[in-house]
């Protein structure tokens, strides 16, 4: 069975560092590329970062890039978001997905989210 | 503001049938990319509902069903039973911001 945990939210000031880990079993991780989606309180889905079973290719929504970086290590089995300059509005919760392709993206199994709420 | 366009709300009386629309543009529906429906409960993580336009993951009840046509694309449920209240997300890919990108979300009520 597909798992996927996320972890690492935590309440922090405008202007900080964080890393969400998003840990992944029940799939063999190195041969699917991965995805985090988030979403702000009361708000809809948007998509933040994916990148590639390699990792050589990774693609950012234009509100994160140059402060948010996207990586994997897949002899962990694990996925990694590093969010810098952090701004009230990245405050949402982050979640972790299994991405598929199908003339585009989707992501077919998702973890349970983990929050990061960025406040002074 | 969201690149794809739904209805921010839905209704209707169990038994009967809705569909909720995902309106886009040139650069990611009618540029020929598929579209993907999620369904959330407050709380919750997003489920798969349907992907590939009209496919139905394992487990999905075949009362959900999609479609596509043009710059559009369409949820529908039929049988509508209380226990879809939920909140029901489009996706599909848009080639001018080589991302995905998600409908503004449809808050569906069985009155």
């Amino acid at each position: 069975e597909v798992h996927l945990v996320e972890s690492g939210g935590a309440l922090v000031q405008p202007g900080e560092s964080l890393r969400l880990s998003c840990a992944a079993s029940g799939f063999t991780f190195s041969t699917y590329w991965m995805t985090w989606v988030r979403q702000a309180p009361g708000k809809g889905l948007e998509w933040v970062a994916n990148i590639k079973q390699n990792g050589g290719e990774k693609y950012f929504v234009d509100s994160v890039k140059g402060r948010f970086t996207i990586s994997r290590d897949n002899a962990k089995n694990s996925l990694y978001l590093d969010m810098n300059s952090l701004r009230a509005d990245d405050t949402a919760i982050y979640y972790c997905a299994r991405q598929r392709h199908r003339n585009g993206w989707y992501q077919d199994y998702w973890g349970q989210g983990t929050l990061v709420t960025v406040s002074s | 503001q969201s690149v794809l366009t739904q209805p921010p709300s839905v209704s209707g009386a169990p038994g009967q049938r809705v569909t909720i629309s995902c309106t886009g543009s040139s650069s990611n529906i009618g540029a020929g990319y598929d579209v993907h429906w999620y369904q959330q409960f407050p709380g919750t993580a997003p489920k798969l509902l349907i992907y590939g336009n009209t496919e139905r993951p394992s487990g999905v009840p075949d009362r959900f069903s999609g479609s596509k046509s043009g710059t559009s694309a369409s949820l529908a449920i039929t049988g509508l039973q209380a226990e879809d209240e939920a909140n029901y997300y489009c996706l599909s890919f848009d080639i001018s911001l080589t991302n995905s990108v998600f409908g503004g979300g449809t808050k569906l009520t069985v009155l």
